[in-house]
């Protein structure tokens, strides 16, 4: 159980192009997703947090309107990257919390890796 | 930020031997949650030892927690090949669930 799909898992795209990546809950709603970026050999850095029904909150130095979310289900969260530039070439990976469990671990999808050339 | 540290960076060992990885953290936590990543993959849950825990077992990992030293070790017995990812601890805390990764342990167990 506790399944999250990501889609796409890799895609490349001019630069000044828009990219939307998508995070499923498939078996159980999440109110609360994660959105990370990782670079090569590096850790996790969080993007932002994805609530429901509500505005996401981003982490400091994360401009909201470079990397739009929603997650207007609960079961799907999008991250999209706009006006994409090289520097925003990265691993992009959701995770997602099964509600309403205290010390729940965090459930990823399979990431998505963005080219951007 | 207040990253979980990892150490060692990179560890190479033989198959069947142990291996042993280590997490500091500088705040109080609620848990600590250990993750695996193969390469390119999203990360894969292996086992959370909560505050008031010290030892935990799941197969072959035992997982440590010393509060008093802020530090937790992940440690892997009668290691395999396909044990070879990177082993990341999480510091769990807060109401709000994040989590915050330290920079990882890259494992490379040879056949």
């Amino acid at each position: 159980g506790a399944v999250v799909s990501q889609h796409p898992s890799w895609v490349i795209c001019k630069s000044g192009t828009s990219v939307k990546i998508e995070c499923r809950s498939l078996d159980f709603q999440a109110t609360t997703m994660f959105w990370y970026r990782q670079f090569p050999k590096q850790s996790l850095m969080l993007m932002a947090t994805s609530n429901e029904g509500s505005k996401a909150t981003y982490e400091q130095g994360v401009e909201k309107d470079k990397f739009l979310i929603n997650h207007a289900s609960l079961t799907l969260s999008t991250l999209t990257v706009t006006s994409a530039h090289p520097e925003d070439s990265s691993f992009y990976i959701c995770s997602a919390l099964l509600p309403r469990l205290a010390n729940s671990p965090l459930h990823f999808g399979n990431g998505t890796r963005l080219t951007v050339t | 930020s207040q990253q979980g540290e990892e150490d060692p960076q990179a560890l190479s060992i033989q198959e069947g031997e142990n291996a042993t990885m280590n997490c500091s953290y500088k705040t109080s936590i609620n848990n600590l949650q250990w993750y695996r990543q193969n390469s390119g993959r999203g990360l894969v849950h292996l086992i959370l030892i909560r505050s008031n825990e010290r030892e935990k077992h799941s197969g072959r990992l035992r997982v440590t927690l010393d509060t008093s030293k802020k530090s937790s070790s992940l440690l892997i017995t009668a290691s395999r090949a396909a044990d070879t990812a990177s082993y990341f601890c999480a510091r769990g805390g807060g109401s709000n669930y994040k989590l915050t990764f330290g920079k990882g342990t890259l494992l490379t167990v040879n056949p």
